[in-house]
């Protein structure tokens, strides 16, 4: 089965920096990769995603990159603001959906 | 739309209690599945089902059971609950296999 990390497992940036956190993977046949937030309490929700044939993708301050060779792909968050604390995870995906694996999530902290 | 709807939000068993969390979608997504959370952990996959009258088992399917019957509902059955099975349960449906939108959650007290 896919064998999902993430790193760091937690993150704390000030108000304004960049955060990025990384995804790996183990199944080269994944096709698509997309990365949910949750926040305190709440469901998880997608905010980005990409397909295989695509190397990155940009929705205003969130980005995500892809390195299929390496398998790995990262979530990329310019500008962080106090709404972005939360927890993300990586739900690589082989199987059009029927993969289902999430990555063990990563917290992050955005400080005022 | 409703999106995905679960019931109860909060619910506390006694050891060897059998209950069924709801989960419902207005969505017609072909896909669905459960999911639990554990505190401070991530989420791992119960059952799914890839369209009505069929269901596969996940990663942590022990003590769970599921059918299909309808598009629109997917209940989990819990057949003696166990302390260890005091989590969040989350459903979440899709088409095509891709995004996954999920219900709001029920959080399960066993006991």
């Amino acid at each position: 089965g896919e064998n999902v990390e993430q790193h760091p497992s937690t993150l704390s940036v000030q108000e304004g920096d960049s955060a990025v956190i990384k995804c790996t993977y183990s199944d080269s046949a994944s096709n698509y990769f997309p990365w949910y937030k949750q926040e305190l309490g709440k469901r998880p929700q997608l905010i980005i995603d990409i397909r295989s044939n695509v190397g990155e993708k940009k929705d205003q301050r969130i980005a995500v990159t892809l390195n299929k060779t390496a398998k790995h792909f990262s979530l990329h968050i310019t500008e962080t603001q106090p709404e972005d604390s939360a927890v993300y995870f990586c739900a690589p995906d082989w199987n059009y959906g029927q993969n289902f694996v999430f990555g063990p999530g990563t917290r992050l902290s955005v400080l005022p | 739309n409703a999106g995905v709807t679960q019931t109860p939000k909060f619910q506390v068993l006694k050891t060897g209690q059998s209950m069924t969390l709801q989960c419902a979608q207005d969505m017609n997504h072909e896909y669905m599945s459960w999911y639990r959370q554990d505190p401070g952990m991530g989420l791992r996959l119960i059952h799914y089902s890839v369209g009505a009258g069929i269901t596969d088992q996940g990663e942590v399917p022990n003590g769970y059971n599921v059918s299909r019957s309808t598009t629109e509902d997917f209940p989990l059955r819990l057949l003696s609950a166990a302390p260890s099975q005091t989590s969040v349960y989350f459903c979440a449906s899709s088409t095509t296999g891709y995004e996954q939108y999920f219900g709001p959650g029920t959080r399960l007290t066993v006991t």
